[in-house]
């Protein structure tokens, strides 16, 4: 049964550039919820997806979108790349009305 | 807004027990869990605590005290590779809202 699968593992973008990050869920879970994590700090919830749909937000600009497609997975969506984007971006999938969220190993961006 | 407090770095023995304490502030309160995190990988679940009291799984058990907005994680029997990043993080509405996290180290 495969958990929660992220890519891709690190990339590395210049600054203004756009990036996109993938995320599938863990097998009957259909709920992806989005977070950023800095060096030393805890994840910050960007958003929520279930149904295709965006169901709550965390305190981020428009720059960041998501989508997520019938087989209910999701995509991260970054636009206008600035230096203080460099963070590990965890994608984490569960049921709905169900918990835990289950994490994915993450991307790790670099803004150069 | 959300504030959840718990302490930066926490420093054990092999074989000693180690409690790891989290305060929260927060606009709303469905539960509150415990993840584990290692350097470079991802969160991974320990607990989950939705009602009052201690829960037990193992070496590792957890307590919440809803109207005191307190939590702590208590990890028995230490091991070395218990050594990771401990986070606290409350479950509100449809997110996880999540503390700095604590970072313990085992020493033989």
């Amino acid at each position: 049964d495969a958990g929660v699968t992220q890519s891709p593992t690190h990339l590395i973008k210049t600054r203004g550039q756009q990036v996109t990050l993938r995320c599938s869920p863990k097998s009957g879970h259909d709920t992806v919820s989005w977070y950023q994590q800095a060096l030393g700090q805890g994840p910050q919830f960007i958003f929520q997806y279930y149904e295709e749909e965006e169901r709550q937000r965390g305190n981020f600009p428009d720059r960041f979108s998501g989508h997520q497609f019938p087989n209910y997975s999701s995509e991260l969506n970054v636009n206008a790349l600035l230096l203080g984007d460099s963070a590990l971006y965890l994608c984490a999938s569960s049921a709905w009305g169900n918990q835990p969220q289950h994490f994915g190993d993450g991307t790790r961006l670099s803004i150069l | 807004g959300q504030n959840i407090d718990q302490p930066t770095e926490m420093t054990a023995t092999e074989g000693a027990i180690v409690q790891i304490n989290c305060t929260y502030q927060t606009s709303g309160f469905n539960g509150l869990f415990w993840y584990q995190q290692h350097a470079g990988e991802a969160p991974t679940f320990l607990s989950y605590n939705v009602l009052d009291g201690l829960e037990e799984k193992g070496r590792f058990s957890s307590f919440l005290s809803r109207s005191k907005g307190y939590s702590y994680l208590l990890l028995k029997e230490l091991q070395m590779k218990d050594s990771a990043s401990y986070l606290c993080a409350v479950h509100n509405d449809y997110k996880l809202s999540f503390g700095a996290g604590t970072t313990v180290t085992v020493r033989a």
